[in-house]
């Protein structure tokens, strides 16, 4: 069935590196696509999305690539800080009204 | 404007009882979302309304159901529960379809 995964189920980095978590997604016809971050005891946050029609798009310390050749995201944090662990989800949206969720990617930053 | 309430937050049943689970979206927001989280399955997909409508159901039994009021509050309801319900439920939020779900913080479940 359709499905969205991620290639590292943990991510360790030291804090003020940058991390980049990665993401397949298997459904071609998919042209919106979400990053998630869920700390412990809370629900999904909303962190960056971008559209097919992009390849690259940027926020505050974070950076959300798109390659559809390869059906590939990833979301780049500049400077990672404590706060930025959590688990991060990447999430598409075919043509259906339902976003599909990866398994997640757990993110530890070290100090 | 406030963010996606969900009550209860916490929640014990027994098996075969039933749950209801309520919803309030972002003011404004007329779509809204359900989804079951367990360490095993991760994040799946329950249903979606707009407009009082379901418009979409992931694979689940009938035996979880909503429903949507006017005012684009929501419920959701398990009957006969099983062990294996036990979950954090996450209802989200969007203006409309193809738009960002914003999530609130989720009912734990645990069913006995």
């Amino acid at each position: 069935g359709e499905s969205v995964g991620l290639h590292l189920p943990t991510l360790s980095v030291q804090e003020g590196d940058n991390s980049i978590i990665n993401c397949a997604y298997s459904n071609s016809a998919s042209d919106y696509f979400i990053w998630y971050k869920q700390e412990s005891g809370k629900g999904p946050q909303f962190i960056i999305d971008i559209r097919s029609n992009m390849d690259k798009r940027q926020g505050q310390r974070v950076t959300v690539l798109l390659n559809k050749t390869v059906k590939h995201l990833s979301l780049q944090i500049a400077a990672t800080q404590p706060g930025d662990s959590a688990v991060y989800f990447c999430a598409e949206i075919p043509s259906s009204y339902k976003l599909i969720f990866g398994s997640g990617t757990r993110l530890l930053v070290r100090p | 404007k406030a963010g996606v309430t969900q009550t209860p937050r916490y929640l014990i049943k027994t098996r075969g009882q039933q749950v209801t689970l309520s919803c309030s979206p972002i003011s404004g927001h007329r779509s809204v979302s359900w989804y079951q989280q367990t360490p095993g399955q991760g994040l799946q997909f329950l249903f979606e309304y707009f407009s009082e409508t379901q418009r979409n159901k992931g694979n689940f039994p009938g035996r979880f159901s909503g429903r949507q009021f006017s005012n684009s509050r929501s419920e959701m309801n398990v009957s006969t529960l099983e062990l294996g319900d036990s979950a954090l439920y996450l209802c989200a939020s969007s203006p409309d379809t193809q738009e960002t779900q914003y999530f609130g913080p989720g009912t734990r479940l645990l069913v006995l």
